[in-house]
């Protein structure tokens, strides 16, 4: 079964910084990967798609990397604001055409 | 275009009853699925639904059954509540269940809590 890990479990920076934040997953054989942020009480908002045949994609302040053959993707964001205080998730769609989900990271940037 | 629209938003129930929710997708979104989000089990995939058709299950009890409409709206149940099921429940749409390049959108849930 596809296991989906995101290190660390909570994250608290300066505003200003640049910073990384990781997802792994267990098995290769995916479809493709997408990063959501949650807010507290709220749905995820999707952030980025990655399809499996891509290494990463731009949107504004954000970069995302796919790595299929370690299991690895990163979320890249810089310049972070108090306004990207958010939980960060990633999901991967594999087997059986199900998405499986990190458990988050908690991304504190402070003024 | 609006978004997908969960309803109700919050739900109080007890142990025994059943329980219904609804999800309108994102306007020509034809793929509904369904998640709940603990904090202690994360985000966990119910189901997904297209054409009206179920097309995956996630590994839960048969309590747990939803349908799909012709217009793609969808409607979930939870029958027998058990303290336990309280959670946010989180709908998504996309456009086609499995595209490599069509991401999820997800409502702002329903918080349901069994007391």
């Amino acid at each position: 079964k596809q296991e989906v890990t995101q290190i660390p479990a909570a994250l608290s920076v300066p505003e200003g910084e640049n910073l990384v934040l990781n997802c792994s997953f267990t098995d290769s054989a995916i479809y493709n990967l997408q990063w959501f942020r949650q807010d507290p009480g709220k749905g995820l908002t999707s952030l980025l798609l990655i399809q499996s045949s891509q290494r990463e994609q731009t949107s504004g302040r954000l970069n995302a990397s796919l790595d299929k053959s370690s299991g690895r993707s990163t979320l890249y964001i810089a310049a972070s604001q108090p306004g990207d205080s958010a939980t960060y998730l990633c999901a991967v769609r594999g087997a059986g055409n199900q998405f499986y989900f990190g458990t988050g990271t908690s991304l504190t940037v402070i003024p | 275009k609006a978004g997908v629209t969960q309803t109700p938003r919050y739900l109080i129930k007890t142990r025994g009853q059943q329980v219904t929710l609804s999800c309108s997708p994102i306007s020509g979104h034809r793929s509904v699925s369904w998640y709940q989000q603990t904090p202690g089990q994360g985000l966990q995939f119910l189901f997904e639904y297209f054409s009206e058709t179920q097309r995956n299950k996630g590994n839960f009890p048969g309590r747990f059954s939803g349908r799909q409409f012709s217009n793609s709206r969808s409607e979930m149940n939870v029958s027998t509540l058990e303290l336990g099921d309280s959670a946010l429940y989180l709908c998504a749409s996309s456009l086609v269940p499995g595209s490599y390049n069509s991401p999820l959108h997800f409502g702002n849930g329903t918080r349901l809590t069994v007391t």
